[in-house]
């Protein structure tokens, strides 16, 4: 696609529902991050991809947070039994590799309430 | 570990007038700084980028920001401002060949006629 597209663009929740958020990167780029935007923590890194590989998944904030990439494409960013400090908005961006530009999506802001 | 501190969290400005962000950082290892903007209820956009080379950047929509690493510092400047430009506007770095990037808390710039 033209650039990343995440869904869904909102998405509340009650607490303790999981939930699952898609990442669909510009075709042809193999790096995939995600990165989690909160009021009190800023802009923090959650994992990073290199085809389906997570070879650094060390800003996931807990176990109940997990990722996949199937297909060196779509990511898909799962949270369990979510909490009210999941609130935030999780940005995906990708890039050709990760030495170049890095595009970001529009984000999916997460309430939990 | 290196780390970014963006020092003023709101800057108000008049149309038309210069701005200026201050970002300073911290690093043991040399480090690739980035300046992106996140225009409201959208991702991050980037805005200029310091590899190597010249210590003046030019980005787009007429940004540039100077490299100081006697200074540690990468501030983000615009001589004439638009409304259009108010945004919330992070400062960032990552180490030489790594893909993370560690954002500073971020500046909001809000210009008014």
């Amino acid at each position: 696609g033209a650039g990343v597209s995440q869904s869904p663009s909102n998405k509340v929740t009650e607490k303790g529902k999981d939930v699952e958020l898609r990442c669909d990167p510009i075709s042809g780029h193999t790096a995939l991050y995600w990165y989690r935007q909160s009021l009190g923590q800023g802009l923090e890194f959650l994992i990073y991809f290199q085809g389906n590989s997570a070879p650094d998944k060390s800003g996931l904030p807990s176990d109940r947070f997990s990722a996949e990439r199937t297909g060196g494409s779509v990511s898909t960013l799962t949270i369990q039994r979510t909490q009210q400090e999941d609130s935030a908005v999780y940005l995906c961006a990708s890039n050709r590799d990760r030495n170049t530009e890095a595009f970001f999506g529009q984000g999916t802001r997460l309430t939990v309430v | 570990a290196q780390s970014v501190t963006q020092l003023d969290s709101q800057v108000p400005v008049f149309e038309e007038a210069p701005v200026e962000l201050r970002c300073n950082y911290s690093s043991s290892v040399s480090v690739y700084l980035f300046w992106y903007v996140q225009y409201p209820n959208q991702g991050l956009q980037l805005l200029l980028k310091y590899l190597s080379g010249s210590t003046l950047v030019k980005g787009i929509n007429g940004f540039e920001a100077e490299f100081n690493k006697s200074q540690t510092s990468f501030h983000l400047r615009k001589p004439s401002v638009h409304i259009s430009d108010t945004a919330e506007y992070f400062c960032a770095v990552s180490l030489l060949n790594d893909y993370k990037l560690s954002f500073g808390a971020g500046t909001t710039v809000t210009v008014r006629a």
